[in-house]
């Protein structure tokens, strides 16, 4: 169970759309539809975003979506906001039962 | 309306066994399909995931820490509690319980984190 890797930092002016990328191996991301996304404001627990690669649960802005490519999985946001601006971790279903976590990306609402 | 609410010290020493505890609302882990997780994070780092339990009492655990972890439920008392042996400064982190159902992989509602420091 290695980190996913997701960049370190990602940025954009308010009303422009950001990606987040996640990127793992044909063990985690590439071998399962169970990618999520969580957002996290500083102090704060996560919160899911998305979840089975690009499903929203209730209450989640569409601005939100997600996609994957292989073994590297995506995070856009729309149309961004000063409330988006926050740490971003990616996770995928590993096998067995198992779980792994991205690296986290901090976004900046410039 | 779920909750999850984790408790236990604040401070360790290193060498020591951390005892943590889950205590959660609104779901039942004697209901099918219902699991909990515990995940943790350093400080100004990424998550970590480290354990899971089921409804049927099946365990597992992350594989790196697995020879350190224990998990455990109290159904009775809508608890699911973690231990952590041999602490050392680096499990310093906060530590986070979350609600996960069975076979939808992934984390739908979390605790508020209690932040363990392990030190001298």
């Amino acid at each position: 169970q290695s980190a996913l890797t997701q960049p370190p930092s990602a940025s954009g002016s308010p009303g422009q759309s950001v990606t987040i990328s996640c990127t793992g191996t044909s063990s985690d991301v590439g071998g399962y539809n169970y990618v999520s996304w969580y957002q996290q404001h500083p102090g704060k627990a996560p919160k899911v975003m998305i979840y089975e690669i690009s499903k929203r649960p209730s209450g989640v802005p569409d601005r939100f979506s997600g996609s994957k490519s292989g073994n590297t999985a995506s995070l856009t946001v729309s149309g961004l906001q000063a409330e988006d601006e926050a740490d971003y971790y990616c996770s995928s279903y590993a096998g067995s039962n198992l779980y792994v976590f991205g690296s986290g990306t901090k976004v900046t609402v410039l | 309306q779920v909750t999850l609410r984790e408790s236990g010290p604040a401070l360790v020493k290193p060498t020591q066994t951390l005892t943590l505890t889950c205590t959660f609302s609104g779901f039942s882990l004697s209901t099918s399909g219902m699991c909990v997780s515990w995940i943790r994070q350093p400080p100004g780092k990424a998550l970590e995931w480290l354990a899971r339990i089921d409804w049927d009492d099946d365990k597992y655990y992350s594989t790196s820490l697995k020879t350190r972890l224990t998990i455990s439920k109290d159904t009775s008392k809508n608890q699911v509690v973690l231990t952590m042996t041999n602490m050392d400064p680096v499990d310093t982190a906060t530590y986070y319980c979350a609600r996960i159902e069975y076979g939808l992989y992934y984390f739908h509602n979390w605790g508020q984190g209690t932040l363990v420091t392990v030190s001298s």
